[in-house]
């Protein structure tokens, strides 16, 4: 089965930019997370959908990012404005109900803001 | 207080040694995983083994094996005859359940491979 697609790969921005990344998770996984990786540091969850649901956003900054799932598979997360804190790399993930199979990631998305 | 905690930031083995990368975790759920994940510098994470908090069997998989001590709570991953390939940032996460539904994974900080000749 195809893993889940992630793009683009790298982002160079200046800082008060806008960025949009992509994520197509492994069909039938109804599950999707969105985490962030700073370097050095293990990945921190920023959103959860569960479908096309919100099941926890808790620690989105929802001053600057937002992510939507559209009918429940493609998701984008967003930033905007970008700031240097942002620099990191974005992982996508997807899962079936059985969890023990474990979560699938896609390759991520470095971002650096300049 | 820490949900998982890596209390190796690096490791080195000589290859075709064992070696044993600790985690040790904090929740009050009886029912939770254990997951392990192995991330090379290529940035992808890759899944490597499982364990239930009510599988009674350590889980294996290859040469990976999770010695998971439960009163302890502690879930330790085991990588037998290292290989250079093994060289690369180890996660530890657990999986719990959400209170309306669902479950959460959260990661430790990580521990660095680095398996030498």
């Amino acid at each position: 089965e195809a893993g889940v697609a992630q793009s683009p790969r790298y982002k160079i921005i200046e800082k008060r930019q806008s960025v949009a990344f992509w994520c197509n998770p492994i069909s039938g996984h109804a599950t999707l997370y969105w985490y962030q990786q700073i370097l050095g540091q293990g990945p921190k969850l920023l959103i959860q959908f569960q479908n096309n649901g919100v099941v926890d956003d808790s620690q989105l900054p929802k001053d600057r990012f937002s992510a939507e799932r559209l009918k429940g598979v493609d998701s984008t997360l967003k930033i905007q404005p970008a700031k240097l804190e942002d620099s990191a790399v974005y992982l996508c993930a997807s899962s079936l109900e059985d969890w023990s199979y474990g979560y699938t990631f896609g390759s991520g998305t470095r971002l650096t803001v300049v | 207080a820490q949900k998982i905690t890596q209390t190796q930031p690096g490791m080195f083995v000589q290859e075709k040694e064992a070696v044993t990368l600790d985690c040790t975790y904090d929740t009050s759920d009886q029912s939770y995983g254990l997951f392990w994940y192995k991330q090379p510098s290529s940035g992808e994470m890759i899944f490597l083994i499982y364990q239930g908090s009510y599988d009674e069997q350590n889980a294996t998989e290859g040469r990976y094996s999770l010695n998971f001590q439960k009163a302890r709570k502690s879930a330790n991953l085991v990588i037998s005859a290292s290989q250079l390939g093994d060289s690369a940032m180890y996660f530890c996460a657990m999986r719990e359940p959400r209170p309306g539904g669902g479950n959460k994974l959260t990661f430790g900080t990580g521990t660095q491979l680095k398996v030498e000749l």
